[in-house]
């Protein structure tokens, strides 16, 4: 079985600043990673995904994310925050199970709070 | 542009009253899903269809039905049986059941108990 952990629900930060949103996963197979953005009363978009090579894996809007199996995490981060950068931020795991259909597993989500 | 179109943004459902939530998709895949989405709970997958006229309960199918008689459609039909219907429901469909494929949202649906 396979499960996402975001341990943050809010994570509030000033305009400028650095930002990390942190994610860890379980899983006993090899897995495929995704960052995704939920602005208000909108559907989700995918930001960024890490499928295999380079574990740095960068996204639209300056994000990017970082790939450590060791540690089981996919922290995302950004250098400096925007205003614009407000939204809820979903961490999602799929593996690579053999036969399986895909069936994805979302963390409960970090509301990303930026204060002008 | 390509994309998923769910509708109505706003559904009210009166009590012992079914209810179908439109999803749309013109991107040509394959695979499309059913989510609910809670405060605080992230998404539950209610359904999920990888072919034309196949489609499979997910983790909370109770009170649901799905249909997918046409490749660019699968309705969600939210029945009387449901008693607790007051979520945000996504609709989200991904090339293929691949297992490394992004899927792609709709902007949901909002329903609730009048």
């Amino acid at each position: 079985a396979q499960s996402v952990t975001q341990l943050d629900s809010q994570v509030p930060v000033f305009e400028e600043a650095p930002v990390e949103l942190r994610c860890n996963y379980s899983s006993s197979v090899s897995v495929y990673l995704f960052w995704y953005v939920q602005y208000p009363n909108q559907g989700l978009q995918l930001l960024l995904k890490y499928l295999s090579g380079s574990t740095l894996v960068k996204g639209i809007n300056g994000f990017e994310a970082e790939f450590n199996k060791s540690q089981t995490s996919f922290h995302l981060r950004k250098p400096s925050v925007h205003i614009s950068d407000t939204a809820e931020y979903f961490c999602a795991v799929n593996s690579a199970a053999s036969g399986g259909y895909q069936k994805v597993t979302f963390g409960t989500g970090t509301k990303l709070q930026v204060i002008p | 542009d390509g994309g998923i179109t769910q509708s109505p943004k706003y559904l009210f459902r009166k009590e012992g009253q079914n209810v179908t939530l439109s999803c749309e998709q013109n991107l040509n895949h394959d695979a499309m899903y059913w989510y609910r989405q809670d405060p605080g709970q992230g998404l539950r997958l209610i359904y999920y269809s990888q072919i034309v006229n196949d489609f499979q309960k997910g983790d909370i199918a109770e009170g649901y039905s799905v249909s997918r008689e046409k490749k660019e459609s699968f309705p969600l039909t939210v029945t009387s049986a449901q008693k607790n219907p007051t979520a945000f429901y996504l609709c989200a469909s991904s090339m293929d059941r691949a297992s490394n494929q992004p899927q792609h949202f709709g902007d949901g649906t909002r329903l609730s108990i009048l």
